[in-house]
């Protein structure tokens, strides 16, 4: 039963391209979503969120899409550096859960030179 | 300066033997967190504790026992360690909820063998 999935396990995206990762989500109590960036053998470190109120939420190079109506989520980075090779985690809060995130298995991302 | 440090990195040890994995915060956050990450690389939680109060308890095998002497600090003790115990574990802190991210440890690799 995988709530939060993403399809792709690996990306990869020449330096200076868009990198563009997907999220798919089937619980539509689902009212908060987050991205997180992972490097070997180093702990998930946050990187970007999104409430559902909202249908896109920008950092700097990091921009985060929400589609309700399809329940996808997209984290859009450009132009990609080789710093952002790393493995890609979204994840989900469900609403009215203060401490329950979901999570999808992770895209990792390469960047070419 | 490390915000949330587990111990230790790695962990090797024999099918049945008790072990303990450590993990400190000096965030000031007020939640902890332990994550199981399998072979299929998908991040699940077990255990969630609220100023020392358990509050997400996972249907992990009662052979892990978390303990929590303090806000700042959640262990994790498991008994009769078996082979699909081997697993990377994630220690993680949050302040009120965590939608503003987790904080995570560099993990633990547990090799049962």
């Amino acid at each position: 039963d995988q709530q939060v999935k993403q399809n792709s396990p690996s990306l990869s995206v020449q330096e200076g391209r868009i990198s563009i990762l997907n999220c798919d989500y089937t619980n539509s109590m689902f009212d908060y979503f987050l991205w997180y960036k992972k490097y070997p053998a180093e702990g998930p470190t946050f990187l970007i969120s999104i409430s559902s109120i909202k249908d896109k939420n920008e950092d700097g190079r990091f921009t985060v899409f929400l589609n309700k109506s399809a329940k996808h989520l997209s984290l859009h980075i450009v132009p990609s550096q080789p710093g952002d090779s790393a493995v890609y985690f979204c994840a989900a809060s469900p609403m009215d859960s203060n401490y329950q995130l979901i999570w999808g298995a992770g895209t990792k991302l390469i960047i070419k030179p | 300066d490390t915000a949330v440090s587990q111990t230790p990195k790695y962990l090797v040890t024999q099918m049945g033997n008790d072990k303990s994995i450590k993990c400190e915060q000096n965030l000031g956050h007020d939640t902890m967190y332990w994550y199981k990450q399998d072979s299929k690389k998908f991040l699940k939680i077990m255990f969630s504790y609220n100023n020392k109060e358990l509050i997400i308890n996972e249907t992990v095998p009662n052979r892990f026992s978390p303990k929590s002497p303090d806000k700042a600090h959640l262990n994790l003790h498991i008994n009769s360690l078996e082979l699909g115990d081997s697993a990377v574990y994630f220690c993680a802190s949050s302040q009120s909820g965590g939608l503003y991210g987790y904080t995570f440890g560099s993990g633990t690799r547990l090799t049962v063998v």
